[in-house]
């Protein structure tokens, strides 16, 4: 079976400008939850997804949003872009069981 | 407040010889642990895990311990390989409301010397 596919794979922007981020889940699976990793950091989580709805939220901004649509796939919003912001933002999928399954992260750079 | 805790950023280990990675957890509701190996450019892929009513869990050359009156858990790579060099994740799920997160520690990143 696929597995959770994020697009695009790089981005580079300028401060100031938003940007969006998109996650396909694996099929079946009906939550995703995204991840923000900066060297040292290890991964901050930013929101969890079930059924279009968010279920959990980490200790980020208000720049930083989400939603899922009724298929399950996810997009993640960051408006008016920080420096601070440039990080791989990683989005996992889980079905019934403990663990998460990564897709590749989308590398995003502020400059 | 980090309540998952990967004290050694790095770590490196002769190639056959033993790796061990350590992780902290403060929060007694954790039940549930795993550990996700990273390379560069992919994202964290899982690894081996352990509930908290065992001590032990083995898959090939990688052990997880657990001791929970530390609050401490280990993983064990034994032989350790060139290509085991990776960023390793510690992750902890607890159940919350009738459902189940994950909290990541901040990662230990393993270099296997040939």
């Amino acid at each position: 079976k696929a597995g959770v596919t994020q697009t695009p794979r790089y981005l580079i922007k300028t401060r100031g400008q938003q940007v969006t981020l998109s996650c396909s889940p694996i099929s079946g699976h009906r939550s995703v939850s995204w991840y923000q990793q900066t060297p040292g950091q290890g991964l901050q989580f930013l929101f969890e997804y079930f059924s279009e709805t968010q279920r959990n939220k980490g200790n980020f901004p208000g720049r930083f949003s989400g939603r899922q649509f009724s298929n399950s796939r996810s997009e993640m919003n960051v408006s008016t872009l920080e420096l601070g912001d440039s990080a791989l933002y990683l989005c996992a999928s889980t079905g019934t069981d403990y663990g998460y399954t990564f897709g590749s992260g989308t590398r995003l750079t502020v400059v | 407040d980090q309540q998952v805790k990967q004290n050694s950023p790095s770590l490196s280990v002769q190639e056959g010889r033993i790796s061990i990675l350590n992780c902290d957890y403060t929060n007694s509701m954790f039940d549930y642990f795993l550990w996700y190996k990273k390379y560069p450019a992919e994202g964290p892929t899982f690894l081996i895990s352990i509930s908290s009513i065992k001590d032990k869990n083995e898959d090939g050359r990688f052990t997880v311990f657990l001791n929970k009156s530390a609050k401490h858990l280990s993983l064990h790579i034994v032989p350790s390989q060139p290509g085991d060099s990776a960023v390793y994740f510690c992750a902890a799920s607890a159940k919350l409301a009738g459902r189940r997160a994950l909290t990541f520690g901040s990662g230990t990143r393993l270099q296997v010397q040939p």
